[in-house]
């Protein structure tokens, strides 16, 4: 199993530019979770989904971040235009999460480095 | 969702055994522990989870009293491959389609430093 897969692990950009971050899941999975870490705030979550839906984005820090999940293995999020208090490592994390069991786990990709200058 | 304590670092040296203690007072009946452990430029990565009493694993164990308020990680004769941050989280999964995971905040951790 490839685990979870994001691209790209580093993207340098300007402030004002669009970014757009890509996550595919461990295939069978059907819950998605984007993060986002930096040293004064830590690892927080911005958004999880279930079955591509979202189910609950109220970690999203503005209405310039927008994650979706056309499908059961990719999900992107979006910062548009993007601000240099944005830049982090963004984690995406997968589970197999199914009903009636709890104690969920979950299992995170590389990351993606994001620099905005 | 309960909000967990634990030190914020630890110090220890090849071969000793590790013991992480994170305090949840306020867990919920369904909630789970689960430890996780973050290496630079890494993602954090699932070590142990348990529900009540003990717990082990190729990797670690996991000690859980009674009154579930608190646990123990126990790393058996930890090496320099072992430094790395280890987080301890208090949750449960029947509530999240009420939003519950929107609190699933992984806190500062702890940084274990294994030296020679």
């Amino acid at each position: 199993d490839a685990g979870v897969i994001q691209s790209p692990r580093h993207e340098v950009t300007e402030m004002g530019q669009e970014v757009t971050l890509r996550c595919k899941p461990i295939s069978g999975h059907n819950s998605l979770f984007w993060y986002r870490q930096t040293m004064m705030r830590g690892l927080e979550l911005l958004i999880y989904f279930n079955n591509n839906v979202p189910i609950d984005d109220s970690g999203m820090p503005e209405d310039r971040f927008s994650a979706k999940m056309p499908n059961a293995s990719f999900s992107t999020l979006k910062i548009q235009p993007s601000e240099p208090r944005d830049s982090a490592v963004y984690f995406c994390a997968s589970s197999p999460w199914t009903s009636g069991r709890d104690g969920d786990t979950q299992y995170f990709g590389p990351g993606t480095r994001l620099t905005v200058l | 969702l309960a909000k967990t304590t634990q030190p914020i670092s630890m110090d220890s040296y090849e071969g000793q055994e590790v013991n992480i203690t994170c305090s949840h007072n306020n867990i919920a009946t369904n909630d789970y522990i689960t430890w996780y452990q973050q290496f630079p430029s890494q993602g954090p990565r699932f070590i142990i989870q348990g529900y009540k009493t003990k717990v082990t694993n190729e990797v670690a164990s996991l000690f859980i009293p009674a009154d579930r308020k608190s646990s123990t990680l126990s790393l058996p004769r930890v090496s320099l491959s072992d430094t790395a941050v280890y987080y301890c989280l208090v949750v449960g999964a029947s509530s999240m389609f009420s939003g519950g995971y929107n609190k699933l905040i992984f806190g500062a951790g702890t940084r274990l430093a294994v030296h020679p």
